[in-house]
């Protein structure tokens, strides 16, 4: 267990649903991420929070909607998704402010879009 | 932006053989490059990270080379094991004090321990 904790583990949802994701990190860090990680291509970052502002946002349709509450929790909201968003999401977190900025990853979310 | 590519796609060695994974990243801003291990249904966790200021760094069974002249990177795994078998991916990024780290990762080589 590295300290970042994701739920759901799977969820499956129809194109008109609306859910969501969350992810908790217990390390104590000051930044977190989203990523989408898809069959056969890489890691795709789409949300990068520091200090719980958004810093980077990776052209992310808006249907995909985060949240950051605070430095230790994450949420990805979801509505009118796609089949094509079926993925592994995964968060991350770090602790900035220094030279290498080591990501924890939790154990994702595996998403279905029916 | 930064794009990272990684060679190959699949790897299959012996136990005991060695592997060797590569990747080229097109910015020569870059100067932090981990390597992530994800085993199957699995996260991806850390094994090593080499920063632009040295050319190497070693691991027990494990090592990191970097060519910044050449924009390349490479791990090493020597003495292969079974448990080394998973998907390996490498990232790079421009570390600067204060700033979220953005890592692009590569397409990720899944490698295959035979016995």
């Amino acid at each position: 267990e590295t300290g970042v904790t994701q739920t759901p583990r799977h969820l499956v949802m129809g194109m008109t649903n609306k859910k969501s994701l969350k992810c908790e990190q217990h390390l104590g860090h000051n930044a977190m991420y989203w990523y989408k990680q898809s069959a056969k291509k890489p890691l795709e970052l789409m949300f990068v929070y520091s200090l719980e502002e958004r810093v980077e946002n990776n052209s992310v349709p808006s249907r995909f909607s985060p949240e950051c509450p605070n430095s230790s929790h994450l949420f990805l909201h979801l509505h009118t998704l796609q089949p094509e968003d079926s993925a592994l999401y995964l968060c991350a977190s770090s602790q900035d402010g220094g030279w290498g900025n080591i990501q924890y990853f939790g154990a994702g979310t595996r998403l279905s879009v029916l | 932006g930064e794009n990272v590519e990684q060679h190959p796609s699949t790897l299959s060695v012996q136990e005991g053989d060695s592997a060797v994974i590569k990747c080229t990243y097109s910015d020569s801003a870059s100067n932090y490059f981990p390597w992530y291990k994800q085993e199957l249904g699995k996260r991806p966790q850390l094994i090593i990270d080499i920063r632009s200021n040295v050319g190497e760094k070693k691991d027990q069974r494990i090592a990191v080379t970097l060519n910044k002249t050449a924009k390349h990177f490479s791990l090493h795994i020597t003495e292969t094991q079974p448990e080394d078998s998973a998907v390996y991916f490498c990232a790079a990024s421009i570390m600067n004090t204060g700033t979220a780290s953005k890592l692009t990762f590569g397409t990720g080589t899944r490698l295959q321990v035979t016995l």
